[in-house]
């Protein structure tokens, strides 16, 4: 099955600095890949997802980019905020609505 | 939309105490899925339903667990007998895109199961 990576597991930032966590996965078939921000004591919230047919997508101070040659994909957050400070996880998919979740980063973004 | 519903937040039992934890999707999705969280292992994907119907329970530890959807706006999640090695976060996700389509999964607050 699908194997993704992720790194680093924690990342501390000075506000107003930018944040990059990446993620590799294993399957060339997967096709679909969310990035998810967890806050403590709630449930994850999807915050960007990419489709294999695109290479980048922006929302404001979020980018996700993905290279399916090399099969990695990343998250940028710019101009970071204490707001920010939360888990991050990265998914992949190929399909049939089954996710495989990376092991988290934990991001901290100091004021 | 209330975004999906689960129930209990907290749960605190007894080992070989039965647990059940409950759900209620989004209205029109058509996918539901049951997760663990621990620090351990990360999320990990227990069970998933399309149209009412489970699809994959592979990730299911074992027997003592089963899950049930008797309708498209209610699931449920069961633990028979606990084990404090059961301990962890459950959390249910729904999803609007059939079993052949990939689709964006909608996670609720989870309940926070702890076995003694």
């Amino acid at each position: 099955g699908e194997n993704v990576e992720q790194h680093p597991s924690t990342l501390s930032v000075q506000e107003g600095d930018s944040a990059v966590i990446k993620c590799t996965y294993s399957d060339s078939a997967s096709n679909y890949f969310p990035w998810y921000k967890q806050e403590l004591g709630k449930g994850p919230q999807l915050i960007i997802d990419i489709r294999s047919n695109v290479g980048e997508k922006k929302d404001q101070r979020i980018a996700v980019t993905l290279n399916k040659t090399a099969k990695h994909f990343s998250l940028h957050i710019t101009e970071t905020q204490p707001e920010d400070s939360a888990v991050y996880f990265c998914a992949a998919s190929t399909g049939f609505n089954k996710f495989y979740f990376g092991s988290g980063t934990k991001l901290n973004v100091k004021p | 939309d209330a975004g999906v519903i689960q129930s209990p937040r907290h749960e605190v039992t007894e080992m070989g105490q039965e647990v059940t934890l409950r759900c209620k999707p989004i209205s029109g999705h058509n996918s539901l899925f049951w997760y663990r969280q621990t620090m351990m292992r990360g999320l990990e994907l227990l069970i998933y339903f399309n149209n009412n119907v489970p699809i994959d329970d592979s990730g299911m530890p074992e027997d003592r667990f089963s899950a049930k959807m008797p309708n498209a706006s209610f699931s449920t999640l069961k633990i028979q007998p606990s084990e404090p090695r059961d301990s962890a976060v459950y959390f249910c996700a729904s999803g609007g895109q059939g079993a052949a389509v990939f689709g964006t999964q909608y996670f609720g607050p989870g309940t926070r199961l702890t076995v003694l």
